[in-house]
């Protein structure tokens, strides 16, 4: 079975550029998570969804940030206007159910390197 | 806020040596799982512990859950430089969501 796919592996663009991030979870998940990877700040959820629908983006770091998820098998993270401070590693990971107080498995994609120069 | 922090940040050691890396918090957790992840990876899923004084072994690796809840683990015996990674603890504290330590990077030599 595929798992967690992300596209692209690698972006580099320049600041001010709109900059679109793409993620198609394990088919059957039910929730899928954004996270943002620096060295100085580790591993960081941005927003999550259950079935199709944000529950909490509180991670979510300004107004330039934006995350859909039109359907099951496909969702976006957007950065506009994008800034060098965005430079970061950005991985989509989708699971079964929430991990709450269960032991729930996160499945992690590949990560796509955003550099913003 | 929920706050984990691994210990040490770095761990360079020669293959056959032994080591063990931490994960502390203040706050309680109902679960905490343990993740590596290699260079260009995402993190991979190593075991889940959820029962205060819990011990789980997974071959050479053994990860240990606190009595009280906040804190775990791992010590590897007898490392392999297929062990090299970046040792990553996660809380599960709120609904659905895990707070991540920014993790232990092992170097092992040959």
């Amino acid at each position: 079975d595929a798992g967690v796919i992300q596209s692209p592996r690698h972006e580099v663009t320049e600041m001010g550029q709109e900059v679109t991030l793409r993620c198609k979870p394990i088919s059957g998940h039910d929730y899928l998570f954004w996270y943002r990877q620096t060295m100085m700040r580790g591993l960081e959820l941005l927003i999550y969804f259950n079935n199709n629908v944000p529950i909490d983006d509180s991670g979510m770091p300004e107004d330039r940030f934006s995350a859909k998820m039109p359907n099951a098998s496909f969702s976006t993270l957007k950065i506009q206007p994008s800034e060098p401070r965005d430079s970061a590693v950005y991985f989509c990971a989708s699971s079964a159910s929430g991990a709450g107080t269960y032991t729930d498995t996160q499945y992690f994609g590949p990560g796509t390197r955003l550099t913003v120069l | 806020t929920q706050l984990l922090e691994q210990s040490p940040q770095f761990l360079s050691i020669q293959e056959g040596e032994n080591l063990t890396v931490y994960c502390n918090s203040s706050s309680v957790f109902s679960s905490l799982q343990w993740y590596r992840q290699e260079p260009g990876e995402g993190p991979v899923l190593l075991v889940t512990v959820v029962t205060g004084g819990e011990v789980k072994k997974l071959k050479r690796l053994t990860f240990q859950f606190g009595d009280a809840r906040k804190d775990s683990s791992l010590h590897i015996t007898a490392a392999q430089p297929g062990d090299t990674g970046l040792y990553l603890c996660a809380g599960a504290g709120g609904y659905s969501t895990l707070t991540f330590g920014k993790g232990t990077m092992l170097l092992v030599s040959p």
